[in-house]
């Protein structure tokens, strides 16, 4: 059974970076094709992609965001971890972290229940 | 970037109507498009991908179509359960991008 849970801090100032976790169980990130992706949505908006991190420790990022994303694994924890550095307010959303293998198409089959950040002063 | 356009942004309907939600792609994907319910409060479940292809799990009355740019979605009799918001989603290319999302609301 897959799950996928994140965890971090649900209030952050601006300026300031934020580091969220994603511990995972039921599959390994040193399976052939698996992978690990963020994704975060506004409040009342729409699906945004962060970052995505492969099995072979191939790390894809959002262009946009590129510059202020991070993505590692801790394979010794089952963890994958996201940095998002010099936060906005525009940065409040939930994120979620998300599993994608070759037998779902690469496709994100399996979600956490994400976490909601907010970034305030 | 690939862009993905979905419409209608919100449709009203009832119980046991057939409902169908388009997705276009700025450029040609092939079949790389997946299909995500969203129900309030809860993560995205996958419904389709491959533009087609049923997730293990998913009733029947979901279907999917297309390939290249134009894809839709199809609900054939909706259910009490299915009054969502879906959204569609490419991974043809880095960065992946999903769609605006549709809203479907009872009439």
């Amino acid at each position: 059974q897959i799950t996928l849970k994140e965890s971090g801090p649900t209030l952050v100032k601006p300026t300031q970076t934020l580091t969220l976790t994603c511990t995972f169980s039921g599959f390994s990130l040193s399976t052939a094709g698996v992978g690990v992706g963020w994704i975060r949505q506004p409040p009342g908006k729409a699906l945004e992609w962060l970052a995505l991190i492969y099995w072979a420790n191939d790390k894809r990022y959002s262009p946009s965001l590129e510059s202020r994303l991070t993505i590692t694994q801790d394979s010794s924890k089952n963890q994958v971890i996201l940095t998002l550095t010099n936060l906005d307010p525009v940065d409040t959303a939930t994120y979620y972290c998300a599993h994608s293998q070759p037998n779902s198409g690469w496709f994100f089959d399996y979600w956490g229940q994400g976490i909601l950040v907010t970034v305030s002063s | 970037d690939i862009q993905m356009t979905q419409s209608p942004s919100s449709v009203s309907t009832s119980a046991g109507d057939r409902v169908t939600i388009t997705c276009r792609a700025s450029q040609g994907i092939g079949s790389w498009l997946a299909w995500y319910q969203q129900k309030p409060g809860k993560a995205p479940k996958l419904l389709i991908y491959g533009a087609s292809i049923l997730q293990s799990g998913v009733p029947s009355r979901f279907s999917g179509s297309g390939s290249g740019t134009d894809f839709s979605l199809t609900i054939s009799s909706l259910q009490p359960e299915d009054f969502a918001t879906y959204y569609c989603q490419q991974a043809a290319t880095f960065p992946r991008t999903f769609g605006q999302g549709t809203k479907v609301e009872m009439k």
